[in-house]
């Protein structure tokens, strides 16, 4: 069966400082991948995905995701924080085959505060 | 306006009493889901609709049915609320091969 865990349910840094939030998976193959952002009082939003292209990926806001097969690790990153980046970070994960392709699996979520 | 939407935004209910929550979508997407995100327990799916002919149980369903009235429409009922089903409900949607899920703007609901 598919899990996420995600290390840290609460990171605080300083702006302008480097954020790191991270997500290992549990799968029996390389699965599709996911970071959503959640601001307060919202829904979730799509921050980046790896679906097999490219192992570093790109997402919105400046942030990016390494895919590590060897380390079963999708990590988040952005070189630089900003105050608007508080929210709360779930990395999720989506089997490739099988009745619940599509379906998926979320962390239980990472709150990001960024200090002045 | 919001590719997904959802009614109400907010819901304070009794225990015992039966409560609908909807949600709509305009993006043309066939699957449909029904989450709740507990504080420390992320999204846990509850329903999930691959198109209007197929409903399928999530992690957490028991409690809990599902209406799929249109490809646009995805109503989630509480036959009998209870308190520990507080807690903030989202829909998404996504494509056949898309993969990605599109999130409402969830709805609070509070079981006293």
């Amino acid at each position: 069966a598919q899990s996420v865990t995600q290390l840290g349910s609460h990171v605080s840094v300083s702006e302008g400082a480097l954020v790191l939030l991270r997500c290992n998976y549990s799968s029996s193959v390389p699965p599709y991948l996911f970071w959503y952002v959640q601001y307060p009082n919202q829904g979730l939003q799509l921050l980046l995905k790896y679906t097999s292209a490219a192992t570093l990926v790109k997402g919105i806001n400046g942030f990016e995701a390494e895919f590590k097969k060897s380390e079963t690790s999708f990590h988040l990153t952005k070189p630089s924080a900003h105050m608007s980046d508080a929210a709360e970070y779930f990395c999720a994960v989506s089997a490739r085959y099988g009745g619940s392709l599509g379906n998926l699996i979320f962390g239980k979520g990472t709150k990001l505060s960024v200090k002045p | 306006d919001a590719d997904v939407t959802q009614t109400p935004r907010n819901r304070i209910t009794k225990t015992g009493k039966r409560i609908m929550l909807e949600c709509s979508q305009t993006k043309g997407h066939d699957r449909m889901y029904w989450y709740r995100q507990d504080p420390g327990l992320g999204l846990r799916l509850i329903y999930y609709s691959f198109d209007v002919k197929d409903i399928n149980k999530g992690e957490i369903s028991d409690g809990y049915s599902v209406s799929r009235q249109a490809q646009a429409k995805f109503s989630l009922s509480l036959e009998s609320a209870i308190p520990n089903q507080t807690a903030l409900y989202f829909c998404a949607t996504s494509a056949v091969d898309g993969y990605e899920q599109y999130f409402g703007p969830g709805t609070r609901l509070t079981v006293t």
